[in-house]
């Protein structure tokens, strides 16, 4: 069993619809959640963290959060053509290490 | 303030031959990391230092050394290529529980 699973998509969403991103893992001693927005032949680029279950808004994005179940997701709202890129779920136990998801590829359609 | 900068952005190596990947931070940032992205297989740690002075082997540590010059600069070392170390590497730094990644570097072995 991978430590930290995506769907690879692609995920294909209209533009102005909500995008739904799931990350499950599966150490349960997780404590900090990461999501990246990484671009063809670019690096990622941090767009959101999340430390406690709930959720957590940052413009457009939300983090949401559920220890118990052990899923992390991201909602993207109102997508536009510019958002469409690969999004990575990191997961950290408060070590040094962190564990990276392989990422969810995002298309949204004009 | 330029981030984390990396260089070179691209290499072609032979198999055998030997290079440096160099990486610095102008954040400030104790914690520094060398990752390798693979399609399919998401981001590896190789290694990484939680301070200036140590050193710390990831999850795919074979084939390759660091050196934690200072506080800026965490270089990472393939002493004699492999066509499986073909790779995108980045590095990345670390501030809290957020990391920050440099551009990467394109590595081809032939």
């Amino acid at each position: 069993q991978k430590e930290v699973e995506q769907n690879s998509g692609p995920l294909s969403v209209p533009e102005g619809a909500i995008a739904s991103l799931n990350c499950t893992y599966s150490d349960r001693v997780s404590q900090s959640f990461f999501w990246y927005r990484q671009y063809s032949g670019k690096s990622p680029e941090l767009i959101m963290s999340i430390y406690s279950n709930g959720d957590k808004e940052d413009g457009r994005f939300t983090a949401q959060l559920n220890k118990a179940s052990q899923y992390v997701s991201l909602l993207i709202r109102d997508s536009q053509p510019s958002d469409s890129a690969t999004y990575l779920c990191a997961v950290n136990s408060g070590t040094y290490k962190y564990i990276f998801g392989t990422g969810t590829r995002l298309k949204v359609l004009a | 303030n330029a981030g984390v900068t990396q260089t070179p952005k691209f290499q072609v190596l032979k198999t055998g031959q030997s290079m440096t990947l160099q990486c610095a931070q102008d954040m400030n940032h104790n914690s520094m990391y060398w990752y390798r992205q693979d399609p399919g297989m998401g981001l590896r740690l190789i290694y990484y230092s939680a301070s200036e002075g140590t050193t710390d082997k990831g999850e795919v540590p074979n084939g390759y050394n660091v050196s934690r010059l200072n506080k800026r600069e965490f270089s990472l070392r393939l002493e004699s290529a492999a066509p499986s170390q073909t790779s995108v590497y980045f590095c990345a730094s670390r501030e809290g529980g957020e990391q920050y990644f440099g551009p990467g570097t394109r590595l081809t072995v032939t």
